[in-house]
């Protein structure tokens, strides 16, 4: 069974600050990793999406991975209350081309 | 462009009885797919379809038919529904696999349906 496991949280930080989420996987051959905004009560929205190690910054947030530590992480700089949310890893396996596997989501809430 | 929608919003069954849960996009998506999520989990995958008349299984399959007989359309069959059936229902679709990188492998959400089986 494929795998990704998130930190649960609650993970609160203060406004302003920047707010780490991790994010590992099981499937050593994966290629594609996501991560979504999934606001209470709502449906996820996609953040970012990476394909190849290193970091890659969108606006205030910036998706790192470390493939050979299978591991994706999202900082999100300057967090606001508005980025109050649960944040879901999603990875699609090597041999899955279509199949995410989500995380369980970890959930931020940036206290004013 | 209305985006991906779906039908109904909300929906109590009793145990065994069935129901189709509807999903349209109208974005010219060849790709769908079906989720579920439970109280404090991420998404499963059900089924997802690659173009119409093409459907395959994903993680959670059971107790789930679908069928894709136009492009826009994706519906989602429960047959004797179970209490572990209770969850909200995703439908997504995308105009791309979501392994190709670049603009167009977004996967765009429905609102989602909470079913209840009591």
């Amino acid at each position: 069974q494929k795998e990704v496991e998130q930190n649960s949280g609650p993970l609160s930080v203060p406004e302003g600050a920047i707010a780490s989420l991790n994010c590992t996987y099981s499937d050593r051959g994966s290629q594609s990793f996501f991560w979504y905004r999934q606001y209470s009560g709502k449906s996820p929205e996609l953040i970012m999406s990476i394909y190849s190690n290193g970091d890659k910054e969108d606006g205030r947030f910036t998706a790192q991975l470390n493939k050979a530590s299978q591991y994706v992480s999202l900082l999100i700089r300057d967090s606001q209350p508005s980025d109050s949310a649960t944040y879901l890893c999603a990875v699609i396996a090597e041999t899955s081309y279509d199949k995410v596997i989500f995380g369980p989501g970890t959930s931020l809430s940036v206290i004013p | 462009n209305a985006g991906v929608t779906q039908t109904p919003k909300f929906r109590i069954l009793k145990i065994g009885q069935s129901m189709t849960l509807q999903c349209a996009q109208d974005m010219n998506h060849n790709y769908m797919y079906w989720y579920r999520q439970d109280p404090g989990m991420g998404l499963k995958l059900i089924y997802y379809s690659v173009g119409a008349g093409i459907t395959d299984k994903g993680e959670v399959p059971n107790g789930y038919n679908v069928s894709r007989s136009t492009t826009e359309d994706f519906p989602l069959r429960l047959e004797l529904a179970a209490p572990s059936q209770t969850s909200v229902y995703f439908c997504a679709s995308s105009y791309a696999p979501l392994a190709v990188g670049g603009a167009y492998n977004e996967q765009f959400f429905g609102p989602g349906t909470r079913l209840t089986v009591l």
